[in-house]
């Protein structure tokens, strides 16, 4: 079973305008939210991460809001670029003494933003 | 450049050929992750380091691969008697006890 979901596979967004990227999660132990971005034939690149403990993270451009009660997370970008087209994967890890910062991810949604 | 370096960047083998591919993490990180990601797909975890020791491994991970750090500092993953599902992306990432991991590039794995 899944336990990180991206339910939106495609997002198409027009340049200046905002991107939101959705992302739910079932397992109530996850304590820490990541969102990676990535580029064809590169590795994951970290985006910006956010703590349960939060319920909003920004830095610059990108904004991850955390919904603890219905397990959700969203990363806003605004206002978004062409250069931010890619697949942009959440992932989330909980405190696995013997597992470190294991991260579970959801399965990516394919941002384009258009000029 | 000290960011996770990974090498090959691609590796196209024949069924039943073993594979090894090595992964240098950034260099003050105790912490290093073995992931494989398929297509259409979210990395998957496989195997967790904490220094030279393996704490942690996925189901995923078959009595075929093998993992290795034998100093605490770069990491190798064996493929052994490869098989056409093997065929993925595998990625590397370090960190340290806190915080994000970085992902190397990953080596592209194509079995034949």
């Amino acid at each position: 079973d899944q336990q990180v979901k991206q339910n939106s596979p495609s997002l198409s967004v027009q340049e200046g305008r905002i991107s939101i990227l959705n992302c739910d999660y079932t397992n109530s132990m996850f304590d820490y939210f990541l969102w990676y971005k990535k580029y064809p034939a590169e590795g994951p690149t970290f985006l910006i991460s956010i703590s349960s403990i939060k319920d909003k993270n920004e830095d610059g451009r990108f904004t991850v809001f955390l919904n603890k009660s219905a397990k959700h997370l969203s990363l806003h970008i605004v206002p978004s670029q062409p250069g931010d087209s890619a697949v942009y994967f959440c992932a989330a890890s909980s405190p696995r003494g013997n597992a470190g910062n294991m991260l579970t991810f959801g399965g990516g949604t394919r941002l384009m933003v258009k000029p | 450049d000290t960011g996770v370096s990974q090498d090959p960047r691609h590796k196209i083998t024949k069924r039943g050929q073993n594979v090894t591919f090595r992964c240098d993490p950034i260099s003050e990180h105790n912490r290093l992750y073995w992931y494989r990601q398929t297509l259409g797909q979210g990395p998957e975890f496989l195997t967790y380091f904490q220094n030279e020791a393996q704490l942690e491994k996925s189901r995923l991970l078959s009595d075929r691969f093998s993992a290795e750090r034998p100093k605490g500092s770069f990491s190798t993953l064996e493929i052994q008697r490869t098989e056409q599902g093997d065929s993925a992306m595998y990625l590397c990432a370090s960190s340290l006890e806190i915080g994000e991991a970085f992902f190397g590039q990953g080596t592209r794995l194509t079995v034949v």
